[in-house]
């Protein structure tokens, strides 16, 4: 089984600030099969980026996603008020499981 | 709109059993597969397992594999997880959500249900 590390565990920022988020794998995550999501408090997670890079529907190009094998990064160029949230990747290229990993918190400095 | 409509908050006691829903609408319910996620409280994602209405073909993980049931109607567009003997450490929020019939991510998520397991 993949298992998935992201750091930093917390990430403290003002807003318009940009945002680097790691993800790392234990071995190599086939084929970019790796998603970051976005969940707030009380919601359900919303997929932001797949395939490491490609932007899902209806998600704003501040956020960007690149990568490969082992080491992925998520990038917010300008942190807006909403993006305030845990994000999360996941790998899906063996399954099962898609295993998830443990989140990165981006608050408010 | 693709929509995935889970069933209400439960309250239980240990050992007793639940079977929980997550209801698609707005695409072909049979050409996806359908996922359950849990996610404990002030916790991370955890994949649990996958079901493809079309064939009913199931996969776990290994640390769910035996725990829950993951069954689906394709009549009703409806899938399931279930518990024949719940325990507190079950307690959790539990989310469906779809994936492309190929590998991919969880693209839609239902609302999620609330499952509290207490004596």
């Amino acid at each position: 089984e993949i298992v998935l590390t992201q750091s930093p565990g917390t990430l403290s920022l003002s807003p318009g600030e940009r945002a680097t988020l790691s993800c790392r794998a234990s071995q190599s995550v086939s084929s970019s099969y790796l998603a970051w999501y976005q969940q707030k408090p009380g919601q359900a997670p919303r997929l932001l980026i797949y395939g490491a890079s490609s932007r899902a529907t209806g998600i704003p190009d501040r956020f960007s996603g690149s990568g490969s094998g082992t080491d992925f990064t998520l990038t917010i160029s300008r942190l807006e008020p909403e993006d305030f949230a845990v994000y999360y990747c996941q790998q899906y290229g063996s399954s099962p499981p898609g295993t998830f990993g443990p989140g990165t918190k981006v608050d408010i400095k | 709109e693709v929509q995935l409509v889970q069933s209400g908050a439960e309250v239980k006691k240990p050992g007793e059993s639940l079977k929980i829903s997550c209801k698609g609408s707005g695409y072909s319910f049979t050409s996806y597969w359908i996922g359950w996620v849990r996610q404990m409280p002030g916790k991370g994602l955890e994949w649990m397992g996958i079901i493809y209405p079309g064939d009913s073909d199931t996969r776990y993980s290994p640390s769910f594999q035996g725990q829950v049931t993951i069954s689906a109607d394709k009549s009703i567009s409806t899938a399931y997880l279930q518990w024949s003997s719940l325990k507190a450490s079950d307690t959790a929020m539990y989310y469906c959500a779809r994936l492309p019939p190929a590998a991919g991510p969880f693209d839609y998520w239902g609302q999620g249900t609330l499952v509290t397991v207490s004596s």
